[in-house]
């Protein structure tokens, strides 16, 4: 499995936008970019996936670089919720893979 | 509230007692995760099940641990011979697989495991 890197942690403003970025220079041809977070106390959630295309959901978008070798989630408008450890992982593109966690990056939404 | 349920939500043990936890995922999910969380590190793979066929085991899990699925449904981890450093955040997901499409994972509030 490709390993990824994040920034241990980052500061946004409520109300901006947070651009959380990860390399995975490793990726396979076949290996989507996955985000989840992890609010304190609880267990990981899924924002959002991508394989070559960028992705937009209701959370958040995905912007991957035309080499692959790194992308950035964005959440348009940072609220104190999103205060969380953002995790980016890569793997195949089913839901049975083992999902291979790093140490991501905690992300601090000041008021 | 993601669906997945665990039980217990904490539990302090001494050392050398055995322990077990439970995972309920959502009813209608073939896979299920095994996790294991220490402070400030990500969820580390333990192990994970289709229906009730354990596929793969992280090497992180010792001949102390043994996960079972017995009818592809409730999930029970149990570490024998606890020890100090097995104190961490267990965590249990599902995720329903099947075509081509991303299934995601959903995760329980996880077992804090305290080894005294």
């Amino acid at each position: 499995d490709a390993k990824t890197t994040q920034p241990p942690s980052m500061d946004c403003a409520e109300g901006r936008a947070a651009n959380l970025p990860c390399n995975h220079s490793t990726i396979s041809g076949n290996e989507y970019v996955y985000w989840y977070r992890q609010i304190h106390s609880q267990g990981p959630q899924y924002i959002i996936h991508g394989l070559k295309n960028n992705e937009t959901n209701e959370m958040a978008s995905l912007i991957i670089t035309e080499d692959r070798k790194s992308s950035t989630l964005i959440l348009p408008h940072a609220t104190l919720r999103d205060t969380a450890v953002y995790y980016c992982i890569v793997g195949g593109n089913t839901g049975g893979f083992k999902t291979i966690f790093g140490a991501g990056t905690r992300l601090f939404v000041k008021a | 509230d993601t669906g997945v349920s665990q039980d217990p939500r904490h539990k302090i043990t001494k050392r050398g007692q055995n322990v077990t936890f439970r995972c309920d995922p959502i009813s209608e999910h073939n896979r299920l995760y095994w996790y294991r969380q220490t402070l400030g590190q990500g969820p580390e793979f333990l192990t994970y099940f289709q229906n009730e066929a354990q596929l793969e085991k992280s090497r992180l899990l010792s001949d102390r641990f043994s996960a079972e699925r017995p009818k592809g449904s409730f999930s029970t981890l149990e570490i024998q011979r606890t020890e100090q450093g097995d104190s961490a955040m267990y965590l249990c997901a599902s995720s329903l697989v099947g075509g081509f499409s991303y299934n995601e994972q959903f995760f329980g509030p996880g077992t804090r495991l305290t080894v005294l």
